[in-house]
């Protein structure tokens, strides 16, 4: 099992600038989430979902977006690039919505 | 008031020490509680579970959860080197629905020195 798996690990995005982060999970975890993690901070969730087909807001969902088509995927789109939302990314996942399980994580830089 | 609070360090001991990581909370409906640490640059591994209060050993770690307190602690005897880590506490509970969701703690830095 490669467990979650997120891509890219890198990216530098200029103000204005869209992006998807993807992640995907081959463990069949009905639950995924997306969370940002900022210098000396916590994780905040972004945005979370219990199935395919559903989706809800978590902390602090302004400025992106997500979608869950299948089981396995979940990507996280950010439409317009802001610097605010340079920070690192985690996805994750669970099966018994509270052992959840972490991807590397996405390193995103807006200039 | 934060939900959950941790003191972020960072926390510098000597090689063999006993740590202790504390983490308070403000929701009486939390039950589920979690240890989770972070290695520099990758993502959080999950440590230590517990329901509920009580303690909870797995070799070198022990997670204790006093519900009345709302106090949580994590303990790491003998640490190692490569116990340099951040370490956060997450929690969930009734009143979360089947979300899953889980309230973390900002993280506490950790450096054991050889």
């Amino acid at each position: 099992n490669a467990g979650v798996t997120q891509t890219p690990k890198f990216r530098i995005l200029k103000i204005g600038q869209s992006m998807t982060l993807q992640c995907a999970q081959d463990m069949n975890h009905n639950y995924m989430y997306w969370y940002r993690q900022d210098p000396g901070m916590g994780l905040k969730l972004i945005y979370y979902s219990v199935g395919a087909g559903i989706t809800d807001k978590g902390e602090v969902p302004n400025g992106y977006n997500v979608s869950r088509s299948t089981t396995e995927d979940f990507p996280l789109r950010l439409e317009l690039a802001a610097p605010s939302q340079t920070s690192v990314y985690f996805c994750a996942s669970s099966y018994n919505h509270n052992e959840q399980f972490f991807g590397p994580g996405t390193r995103l830089t807006v200039l | 008031q934060k939900e959950v609070e941790q003191d972020p360090g960072p926390l510098s001991v000597p090689e063999g020490a006993i740590v202790s990581l504390n983490c308070t909370y403000s929701n009486s409906a939390f039950q589920y509680f979690m240890w989770y640490r972070q290695y520099s640059r990758k993502g959080p591994e999950l440590l230590m579970y517990t329901y509920s209060s009580g303690n909870k050993e797995d070799g070198r770690f022990t997670a204790q959860v006093d519900k009345s307190s709302k106090y949580i602690s994590l303990f790491i005897r003998d640490s190692q080197p490569s116990d340099s880590a951040t370490y956060l506490c997450a929690m969930s509970g009734i009143g979360f629905g089947n979300t899953g969701k889980l309230i973390f703690g900002q993280g506490t830095t950790l450096q054991v020195k050889p």
